[in-house]
């Protein structure tokens, strides 16, 4: 079976600090890999989206980035933190194609002071 | 751009009660809607999706309905138990094709005892 790890599962940085997650999916290959943010009071954001090695999609304009080194490994980092980045940061797969099933991973909740 | 809201935002029940969440999207141009669940500090685990061929789903207590033309996905839950207690989430995918999702802002669900 595909199982979905995230760490780490809470995180606090100082403002200006640099930031690494990791997330890895295990039991499948060539999965769609996807970075979400949620806010406080506010739904979940795509931040970005990777149909593969090196293949990175940014949805929105920010202060991070992201990369895929490995087929089942997705990195969201950051050069330097702003408080606006503090939030929960979720990983998800789904099978290549069109519109199949999101499975996301646990979680990290990052809080920048 | 797709927009999807979810009323209410929150639900207080007692035990045993059968209760309906409600969704709904602006862009009937959809090819699923998924519902997750999340509980407090974690990951969001899909519930049910269902393709846009389909009226409904279901599995165990829970089902989906879709109807497409008006825009409206319903998820209904019988014999409510404390351990439902959780936010549901309803998702539908990006105008435009892929599996990049638009999320709802959720029902928070309480069951009391």
């Amino acid at each position: 079976s595909q199982t979905i790890h995230q760490w780490p599962a809470t995180l606090v940085q100082p403002v200006g600090s640099p930031l690494s997650l990791e997330c890895t999916v295990e039991g499948t290959s060539n999965p769609n890999l996807y970075w979400y943010r949620q806010a406080a009071g506010r739904g979940l954001q795509l931040l970005f989206y990777s149909v593969g090695i090196g293949q990175i999609s940014s949805e929105v304009p920010q202060n991070l980035s992201a990369s895929r080194p490995q087929d089942r490994q997705f990195i969201l980092s950051s050069k330097k933190l702003l408080l606006s980045d503090s939030g929960f940061y979720l990983c998800a797969w789904s099978v290549q194609g069109a519109y199949s099933p999101l499975h996301f991973g646990n979680g990290t909740r990052l809080t920048v002071t | 751009k797709q927009e999807v809201t979810q009323i209410p935002a929150a639900l207080s029940v007692p035990e045993g009660e059968n209760l309906v969440l409600n969704c709904s999207f602006t862009d009937s141009a959809i090819y699923n809607l998924q519902w997750f669940r999340q509980d407090p500090g974690k990951g969001l685990t899909s519930l049910l999706l269902i393709q846009s061929s389909q009226r409904e789903q279901t599995s165990g207590r829970l089902n989906a309905s879709l109807d497409k033309s008006s825009g409206r996905s319903t998820l209904y839950i019988a014999a409510s138990q404390p351990g439902d207690s959780a936010t549901y989430l309803c998702a539908v995918p990006h105008t435009g094709g892929g599996n990049k999702l638009t999320f709802g802002t959720g029902t928070q669900l309480k069951v009391e005892l």
